[in-house]
């Protein structure tokens, strides 16, 4: 079974600060990575993916995030960050195979920006 | 941009009780997936359903829950007696093709209490 660890559950920055969340999952096949943000009131919703090519991925609002398959993590970063940052993230995996099937989450970090 | 919409958004409910919870999927996806978070858990992955049928699920999805499709719009999660450890947030998320890779678009939740 997949299990996902975030190893902070709250982070407070400043504006213009840089972040790196970190995220390491456990399982021994190939993964598809997600991260998902929930900005206060609103729904999950996808920040960038990984499934293949490529290990660093770009995704929306600057920001990135970096496979690396030999540390089973997939960080989230973003070199300055914002107000509007503020948020809870979710790292995510789900393995590669056949059919429909739940992805696993993390705990989640709830970042906040202090302006 | 379409969206997946949920109904109610908050529900309280005695012990014991049936509850429903709503869902309507993005319009042309055929994949959809329930999730509940309780309150300072894990997102959860209950279930998945494509072509009137459950897909996958998990060990929490017990006899306690169904899933159906009534229509050709709704998705629901029916928890036929509530206990006190189902109050959670739950999220309904569908996407177009159920592929590992591809994005889970979530509703916004129901956050559902039992007393």
């Amino acid at each position: 079974a997949q299990s996902v660890s975030q190893h902070n559950h709250h982070v407070i920055l400043s504006e213009a600060a840089s972040l790196e969340l970190g995220c390491n999952y456990s399982y021994g096949g190939t993964v598809n990575l997600f991260w998902y943000v929930q900005y206060p009131g609103q729904h999950l919703q996808l920040l960038l993916k990984y499934f293949s090519g490529d290990p660093l991925v770009k995704g929306i609002k600057g920001f990135e995030a970096e496979f690396i398959k030999s540390k089973f993590s997939f960080n989230l970063r973003k070199p300055s960050v914002q107000w509007s940052d503020t948020a809870e993230y979710f790292c995510a995996v789900i393995s590669e195979g056949g059919g429909a099937d739940g992805l696993t989450f993390g705990k989640g970090t709830h970042l906040i920006i202090q302006p | 941009e379409p969206e997946v919409t949920q109904t109610p958004s908050h529900q309280v409910t005695q012990m014991g009780q049936e509850v429903i919870l709503r869902c309507v999927p993005i319009s042309n996806h055929l994949y959809f997936y329930w999730y509940r978070q309780i309150l300072g858990q894990k997102v959860e992955f209950l279930v998945s359903f494509y072509n009137n049928e459950i897909s996958e699920k998990s060990e929490i999805f017990d006899d306690q829950f169904s899933v159906e499709r009534p229509d050709g719009s709704n998705f629901t999660l029916k928890i036929r007696s509530t206990k006190l450890e189902d109050s959670a947030m739950y999220f309904c998320a569908s996407n177009r093709q159920g592929m590992r890779q591809e994005t889970q678009y979530f509703g916004p939740g129901t956050r559902l209490l039992v007393l």
